[in-house]
């Protein structure tokens, strides 16, 4: 299985451009979360969805962010116009059960590797 | 209160001590509890679940409290590979009805030779 995947990598971008940034969940998975974690803040929870509709969306920050999910094989997230505090890294994680359930299954989060974004 | 809490370290032991390293949730009606790794430059991944009776894997035993509201890892044998940011998580019931993974900071570990 080729696990989560992200693009790009890595992104370097100057204030006040849009970046997108991409993610396929496994093969399977209903959910899908994206993450954001800064040195000061840690790992926050920006959004996750099932079955492609958003259920918790409390985490995104402000408008400049936002997140789709077309179908069940990729997501984007958006941040539209970037900032210098919007520097972290991005993950995205797909698992086959939701949050409450998680603990209660043998089954896990499995994250990508990240997309390091850097806004000058 | 933080509602995940954790020492941030960094825990510097030699290699072959034994290290543990608690974690306080600020929900009392949390869950589920899990204990993730992550490396330097990677993603997280799962290490452990905490069950309530306590659970061991390998030179890993986690640890939970309920009472006092705090979960435990203890490294047994602690090798150079164990080097990484534990990360622990608890899933809490949120306002709405909205439930989520709550991520501590992690806690830096750094095994010595």
């Amino acid at each position: 299985d080729a696990g989560v995947i992200q693009s790009p990598r890595h992104e370097v971008t100057e204030m006040g451009q849009e970046v997108t940034l991409r993610c396929k969940p496994i093969s399977g998975h209903d959910y899908l979360f994206w993450y954001r974690q800064t040195m000061m803040r840690g790992l926050e929870l920006l959004i996750y969805f099932n079955n492609n509709v958003p259920i918790d969306d409390s985490g995104m920050p402000e408008d400049r962010f936002s997140a789709k999910m077309p179908n069940a094989s990729f997501s984007t997230l958006k941040i539209q116009p970037s900032e210098p505090r919007d520097s972290a890294v991005y993950f995205c994680a797909s698992s086959l059960t939701g949050p409450t359930l998680l603990g209660l299954s043998n089954e896990k989060l499995f994250f990508g590797s990240g997309t390091q974004l850097s806004v000058l | 209160r933080k509602e995940v809490e954790q020492d941030p370290g960094p825990f510097n032991v030699p290699e072959g001590a034994t290290v543990a390293f608690n974690c306080t949730y600020s929900n009392s009606a949390s869950q589920s509890f899990f204990w993730y790794r992550q490396d330097c430059r990677k993603e997280p991944k799962l290490l452990m679940s905490v069950y309530s009776s306590g659970n061991e894997d390998g030179r890993f035993t986690a640890q939970l409290n309920r009472a006092s509201q705090y979960i435990s890892l203890l490294i047994r044998d602690s090798k150079l590979s164990d080097s990484a940011t534990y990360l622990c998580v608890v899933n809490m019931r949120k306002g709405g009805g909205a439930d989520g993974l709550t991520f501590g900071k992690g806690t830096h570990l750094i095994i010595q030779p």
